[in-house]
């Protein structure tokens, strides 16, 4: 099955920094998203997003399919994007996804 | 977006009994997916649940320890059978939505003493 990496595990950023995270994924997806879990545990979809890019407020979202890998851009970090960010990766669009296993991020105030 | 409510939303349960959790959706859904996050650690895909059929399963998930059912296209189950301490975790179900990105309920989180 896919397996898919992402980095880097831990995060701690002042708040109104930006990242990057990364999702590697080891074969082709025809399914990559994106999603955030708050720190009550709900998982939020951010992005459907197997090709190309997209942008969401101060979210944004690019993946490179043929190199088999997608980034996660958070500018203008606030406290409320604290939580776990998951990348999940599929064969294809309605079909199960394979997660990795998160970046842990921590904005500080 | 599809609303997905869960219940119990968090329970505490004795090893050796077993606990059913249920997931029901707004909209009629050919899929359902449930999947399992033990403490600290990613989410793992348990089994697809289509209506009409018998849920498919993935390595390391059976049946007779988590049985699912079905019965409509918006309403599934899963039972934790037989619990040990090691099945402490969040339970989760999830559809896809119409644009193939996939919603999540708020999960279920079991304790097993």
């Amino acid at each position: 099955g896919i397996q898919v990496e992402q980095s880097p595990p831990d995060l701690i950023l002042q708040e109104g920094a930006n990242s990057t995270l990364r999702c590697n994924f080891s074969d082709s997806v025809n399914n990559l998203q994106w999603f955030h879990q708050n720190p009550w545990g709900q998982l939020i979809n951010l992005f459907y997003i197997p090709s190309g890019t997209k942008q969401n407020g101060r979210l944004s979202a690019t993946t490179v399919a043929t190199e088999r890998y997608s980034l996660l851009y958070i500018s203008s970090s606030q406290t409320t994007d604290s939580g776990v960010y998951f990348c999940a990766g599929g064969d294809n669009a309605g079909n199960m996804l394979t997660f990795g296993g998160g970046t842990r991020l921590m904005v500080k105030p | 977006s599809a609303v997905i409510s869960q219940k119990p939303s968090r329970d505490i349960c004795q090893r050796g009994t077993s606990l059913t959790i249920q997931c029901q959706v707004d909209s009629q859904v050919t899929m359902m997916f449930w999947y399992r996050q033990q403490p600290g650690q990613s989410l793992t895909l348990i089994a697809t649940a289509n209506q009409g059929s018998e849920a498919t399963y993935e390595s390391g998930f059976v049946i007779d320890k988590f049985p699912i059912s079905r019965p409509n296209l918006t309403f599934s189950t899963l039972t934790v059978s037989n619990m040990s301490p090691e099945d402490s975790s969040i339970y989760l179900c999830s559809v896809d939505g119409s644009s193939y990105e996939q919603y999540f309920g708020p999960g279920t989180r079991l304790t097993v003493t």
